[in-house]
């Protein structure tokens, strides 16, 4: 099973800076990792897929980089909707295990 | 508009059987894999199960392997997670997913607690 960490656990940041998630796993997963975005009481949305392809409705703010093992989610300027747990998946291989995720909150 | 909306969660005692639906609509369903995906209460994302949209295989996350059977009825667009064997770390929100790489859409989830 391949086996997915994320950094950091929470990233404080204010409304309008830039943030920088990063997703690893354990062995290549080549661009095979989504994002999703998580709110409280609420189910996840994918926001990125294919490593850096935006969902459709997701703003051009967030971004997504990297290939094999290391990966990185920038959101450009964040925005009061932006505050939530973002989770990594890979999805090279069943099962498409999740990272542990980091929470975006405010500063 | 893609629409899952999962049924037959609940309260059930350690070593006892549930049976989760997901009623599907929107999409093209006997075209595309499901997954089943959990969450526990103030925890992360796991991937649960999931079945392929081009052959019917299936996949189980080893923590439920050999207690859960994953299927589905196309015919009437809906899948289903038999679960057995229940135990008290199986207590979550159970979401139910279109797609068996990454998910593009996800039902409301159905709670499922074990407990005596």
């Amino acid at each position: 099973e391949i086996v997915m960490t994320q950094s950091p656990a929470t990233l404080s940041v204010s409304p309008g800076e830039r943030a920088t998630l990063s997703c690893r796993a354990s062995q290549s997963v080549y661009s095979n990792l989504a994002w999703y975005q998580q709110k409280p009481g609420q189910a996840p949305r994918v926001f990125i897929y294919g490593a850096s392809a935006r969902a459709t409705d997701i703003p051009a703010r967030f971004s997504g980089s990297g290939s094999g093992t290391e990966f990185t989610l920038t959101i450009s300027s964040l925005q009061s909707e932006d505050f939530a747990v973002y989770y990594c998946q890979q999805y090279k291989n069943w099962p498409g295990t999740f990272g542990p995720g980091t929470k975006v909150d405010f500063k | 508009e893609v629409q899952l909306l999962e049924s037959g969660g609940g309260l059930v005692q350690p070593g006892g059987s549930l049976r989760l639906s997901c009623a599907a609509s929107g999409f093209t369903f006997s075209t595309y894999g499901m997954t089943w995906v959990r969450q526990a209460p103030g925890k992360g994302l796991e991937w649960v199960s999931g079945i392929s949209g081009s052959d019917g295989s299936t996949y189980y996350a080893n923590s439920v392997k050999g207690r859960f059977t994953i299927s589905r009825d196309v015919s009437k667009n809906t899948l289903f997670l038999q679960m057995n064997s229940l135990r008290v770390d199986d207590t979550a929100i159970y979401y139910c997913a279109k797609g068996d790489n990454y998910v593009g859409s996800w039902g409301q989830g159905t709670l499922v607690t074990v407990s005596s």
